[in-house]
C-alpha cells in the first residue's frame, strides 16, 4: 500500500525559507524509474507542479520556480525534503508530495498522492 | 495562466454524458500521454485516466479518455451525484521541461 505525508509549518512569514518533509511508503526511491513529485494548490485555485527528483538524483524544477526551489531526499529513510527560498503571500497553498513513476513514454506522472499541507504565508 | 486549457465549469443531470475538454500544444498534449484527476472537495487529487485512456484499477467504466492531435478529452457516463467534483488534465512540456496542469473544471451534478 503506498501511503505519502507532508509535514512541516502550517504558517511562514514572508521572506523566510519553506521546508517541507514528505515521508512515504510502499515503494523505494531506490527503485529504478520511481519519482516523487511537489505539486501545490492556492486555495480554490489550480494545481501547479513545483518539481521532482528521481531514483538516479536527477532533478527537474518548475522554470518559474527554480531560483527558490530545492528538493533533495534520504533514500534510508523514505524522505523527500522539500525546500522553498524567500516565501510570499501568494505562496499560500496546500503542498502535496505524490509518487511519480516513469511511464512508457519516459516520462514520470503523478499516481499517488499524499494528503497536502496547507501553507499559510502572513506576517 | 495554464499551458493547457479547460472550460471552468460543466454540468449535467444524473444520468446524463458530459465531456471535458483539455487543449495544449505541440509540445505537451501533441508530444505526450495525458493524465486526468478528480479532486473531490476538500480531498487530494486522485489518478483518473493515465496514458491517455487508460483506468487504473477502482475506477468505473463510466469515465473514459481519449486524445487527438493537441487536445484530450474525458467523458463521464451515466453520471452520478458522486462525480462531483474538479477534474484536472496534465502532460509533460518538452519545451518546459515539466509537468503541466490544465486550469481544472468544476463539474456540477444538477
Amino acid at each position: 500500500q503506498v501511503t505519502l505525508r507532508e509535514s512541516g509549518p502550517a504558517l511562514v512569514k514572508p521572506t523566510q525559507t519553506l521546508t517541507l518533509t514528505c515521508s512515504f511508503s510502499g515503494f523505494s526511491l531506490s527503485t529504478s524509474g520511481m519519482c516523487v513529485s511537489w505539486i501545490r494548490q492556492p486555495p480554490g485555485k489550480a494545481l501547479e507542479w513545483l518539481g521532482r527528483i528521481d531514483w538516479d538524483e536527477d532533478k527537474f524544477y518548475s522554470t518559474s520556480l527554480k531560483t527558490r526551489l530545492t528538493i533533495s531526499k534520504d533514500t534510508s529513510k523514505n524522505q523527500v525534503v522539500l525546500t522553498m527560498t524567500n516565501m510570499d503571500p501568494v505562496d499560500t497553498a496546500t503542498y502535496y508530495c505524490a509518487r511519480a513513476p516513469l511511464g512508457m513514454d519516459g516520462h514520470s506522472y503523478v499516481d499517488y498522492w499524499g494528503q497536502g499541507t496547507l501553507v499559510t504565508v502572513s506576517s | 495562466q495554464s499551458v493547457l486549457t479547460q472550460p471552468p465549469s460543466a454540468s449535467a443531470t444524473p444520468g446524463q454524458r458530459v465531456t471535458i475538454s483539455c487543449s495544449g500544444s505541440s509540445s505537451n498534449i501533441g508530444s505526450n500521454f495525458v493524465y486526468w484527476y478528480q479532486q473531490l472537495p476538500g480531498t487530494a487529487p486522485r489518478l483518473l485516466m493515465y496514458r491517455n485512456d487508460q483506468r487504473p484499477s477502482g475506477v468505473p467504466d463510466r469515465f473514459s479518455g481519449s486524445k487527438s492531435g493537441t487536445s484530450a478529452s474525458l467523458a463521464i457516463s451515466g453520471l452520478r451525484s458522486e462525480d462531483e467534483a474538479g477534474y484536472y488534465c496534465a502532460a509533460w512540456d518538452d519545451r518546459l521541461s515539466g509537468v503541466m496542469f490544465g486550469g481544472g473544471t468544476q463539474l456540477t451534478v444538477l
